[in-house]
């Protein structure tokens, strides 16, 4: 069974502050993504990765950063955190067209 | 522009009361069309994909199929326990060889006992 982790469940950070969001996978995939899930916006591609040290913009890149370097781990950086970052971040890893998603991390900002 | 809409919004049943959700979309070029299941607080959980025109797949109580332009999820004598947002996703041709995965606002089903 594949297995998508997500370093925490739930995270509350201050603005301004650089936050962190890791995600692991234990299937070898090569694909990994990041996305934010907002009420009536659905769920948007921040940035992907195909590869070790890839990395390709998604939807709405704009105040987020991310770090692949090991084939099962990708981050997601907000290098200076702001409240309309707070969201759900579901991280997800794809082989065959298909995606696993983590569980999501609930952040919020204050 | 590669669009995905699903429809309705939100649907309540009754329990043993079957229904379809919708999702249209136009894309150029289909790769796939995935349907996911997501539970309050919880990442999607895949369903099914479809690859093309006259498809289809069974789980239980759910059965999707797919045209040209759209795809349903039938639902046969739900349960209390299908309450979930469900989600549609379209991964197009556009994009290259990774493709561009392309999700729907997804439809809030609430089954009644």
């Amino acid at each position: 069974d594949v297995k998508v982790t997500q370093s925490s469940r739930y995270l509350v950070k201050r603005t301004g502050e650089k936050v962190f969001l890791e995600c692991v996978q234990d299937m070898d995939h090569e694909n990994m993504f990041w996305y934010r899930q907002d009420p009536g916006l659905g769920l948007r591609l921040i940035y992907f990765s195909y590869d070790v040290k890839m990395k390709e913009k998604g939807d709405i890149p704009e105040g987020y950063s991310v770090s692949r370097e090991k084939k099962e781990r990708f981050s997601l950086i907000l290098e200076s955190a702001s409240t309309n970052q707070t969201s759900m971040y579901l991280c997800a890893s794809s082989f065959r067209d298909r995606e696993y998603f983590g569980p999501g991390t609930r952040l919020t900002v204050t | 522009e590669d669009q995905v809409t699903q429809s309705p919004e939100a649907l309540r049943l009754q329990e043993g009361e079957s229904s379809s959700l919708n999702c249209s979309y136009t894309v150029s070029g289909l790769r796939g069309l995935f349907w996911y299941r997501q539970d309050p607080g919880k990442g999607p959980e895949f369903l099914f994909t479809l690859y093309s025109a006259g498809e289809e797949k069974e789980k239980e109580r759910l059965k999707a199929t797919l045209t040209k332009k759209e795809s349903f999820l039938h639902i046969t004598a739900p349960k209390p326990e299908d309450s979930a947002t469900y989600l549609c996703a379209v991964l197009s041709n556009y994009g290259g060889s990774q493709g561009n995965l392309i999700f729907g606002k997804g439809t809030k089903l609430s089954v009644k006992p």
